[in-house]
């Protein structure tokens, strides 16, 4: 495979549960992303990791927990989540985190919170 | 902080229309700008970019040029397809790890 891998593409979760979305780059990319998308609002960033160390952290509930084990894989761990929680989960990845960079994005996994 | 605006759609066109949409940023330092496309049920395609003032990004007939002076980057295409119907983000980085993106401009292509 190529580019920016997500899985699952679809998920439904009740608020009890606990699930981890997941991505992968296949770019030898150092910077990867996980950003939020809703119905009706601007992309959202919520966490940029750069060489494996988180970089940014948006403000994000702590109900969502990232995890980089290596530079080509990036998780979003879910518990306790909101109803308003549902959305599409955009990952990216990057050559490093300089301005000039492009963001490769994934196709996104559509979370629904019941 | 740094902001984009770019023209609420939706926009409604028939094939072979001259598609533009508007972009203007606000931004501190020297940002980059980029055009990403989001096809129905997927993830953001990266459609063009342009780091300095006066480039100008150009990708399957899509064109775009950096306006420092009207802080702009407005999108065109001489003729569009019915392919070519998708939501069209604007997007600047500057000086920081994070893409601030425009709300997204709905374009409908008609045969």
């Amino acid at each position: 495979e190529t580019g920016v891998t997500q899985t699952p593409r679809h998920l439904v979760m009740g608020m009890t549960n606990k699930k981890s979305l997941k991505c992968e780059q296949h770019l030898g990319h150092n910077a990867m992303y996980w950003y939020k998308q809703s119905a009706k609002k601007p992309l959202e960033l919520m966490f940029v990791y750069s060489l494996e160390e988180r970089v940014e952290n948006n403000s994000v509930p702590s109900r969502f927990s990232p995890e980089c084990p290596n530079s080509s894989h990036l998780f979003l761990h879910l518990h306790t989540l909101q109803p308003e929680d549902s959305a599409l989960y955009l990952c990216a990845s990057s050559q490093n985190t300089q301005v000039v960079e492009t963001q490769y994005f994934g196709p996104g996994t559509r979370l629904l919170v019941l | 902080g740094n902001s984009v605006t770019q023209m609420e759609g939706p926009v409604t066109l028939s094939e072979e229309a001259f598609l533009t949409i508007n972009c203007t940023y606000t931004a501190t330092g020297y940002p980059s700008l980029f055009w990403y496309v989001q096809y129905p049920g997927e993830g953001l395609q990266l459609l063009l970019k342009a780091t300095k003032a006066d480039d100008k990004g150009s990708n399957k007939g899509f064109e775009a040029t950096y306006r420092k002076e009207t802080t702009s980057f407005h999108l065109e295409k001489g003729s569009v397809q019915v392919s070519d119907s998708a939501v069209y983000f604007c997007a600047l980085r500057s000086n920081d790890y994070k893409l601030s993106f425009g709300a997204g401009t709905t374009v409908t292509v008609r045969a």
